[in-house]
């Protein structure tokens, strides 16, 4: 089966550091998601994005997040000056056309590190 | 978004049938009631998804009641590998102004299964 993968699987940054979490969705999808997921906590979503832009975000995706899709496969996410907070597992998730009866398939995350 | 209901844990021994409730009470005529689950330290995995007739796949059954205001998740015979955290989620489109936007899958704290050799 297809998988979406996650690059680097692990990440250590000091604060007010900028960090970019990268994925490469399934080739053929055409909508994404960064999830995160605090340790202990559930998973929550951050932000969605189709067609080049945001096509819905959470609260918690503030002025210091941002996405993007550079190029025809890599979609990243950004964090601008990270916080102690940020440090958590951040999952990535596409999906070929983000229907309500499609599935998502999420790669295996990253775990970011603030110290 | 609809809200589902869902034990914080079960218990299974190996190599029984697992049935994970969940309740849906408001759901709506056009969500469709999907199960996720995830392994320790895993990303989220799509297990199944239904709309109003009970499903088959590989992994599991879906078995929805017949007003659609709960479902139960069957394995039919856990193993190890299926002790995770299983989600109960509900997906619906919304029109927003003529422009239909997707939902996207939001978690809850979901049921945690485990099972016991």
């Amino acid at each position: 089966e297809p998988e979406v993968t996650q690059t680097p699987s692990h990440q250590v940054t000091q604060m007010g550091q900028e960090v970019i979490l990268r994925c490469v969705p399934i080739s053929n999808h055409l909508y994404f998601y960064w999830y995160r997921q605090i340790l202990g906590q559930k998973v929550e979503f951050l932000v969605s994005f189709y067609n080049n832009e945001i096509s819905e975000k959470s609260e918690i995706f503030d002025d210091q997040f941002s996405v993007e899709r550079p190029d025809g496969s890599n979609f990243t996410l950004k964090i601008r000056s990270t916080k102690l907070e940020d440090s958590a597992m951040y999952f990535c998730a596409s999906s070929e056309l983000g229907q309500e009866n499609e599935k998502l398939f999420f790669g295996s995350g990253t775990q970011l590190s603030v110290l | 978004d609809a809200k589902t209901t869902q034990p914080n844990s079960m218990e299974s021994n190996e190599e029984e049938p697992v049935h994970l409730p969940c309740n849906h009470s408001t759901i709506s005529g056009t969500d469709y009631i999907h199960w996720y689950r995830q392994l320790p330290s895993q990303g989220p995995e799509y297990v199944i998804h239904g709309l109003t007739s009970n499903v088959n796949n590989r992994m599991a059954s879906l078995a929805i009641a017949e007003d659609r205001k709960s479902s139960t998740l069957i394995l039919h015979r856990a193993t190890l590998r299926d002790a995770a955290v299983y989600y109960c989620i509900l997906r619906d489109a919304t029109d927003l102004n003529m422009k239909t936007s997707y939902d996207k899958v939001i978690f809850g704290p979901g049921t945690s299964l485990s099972v016991i050799p």
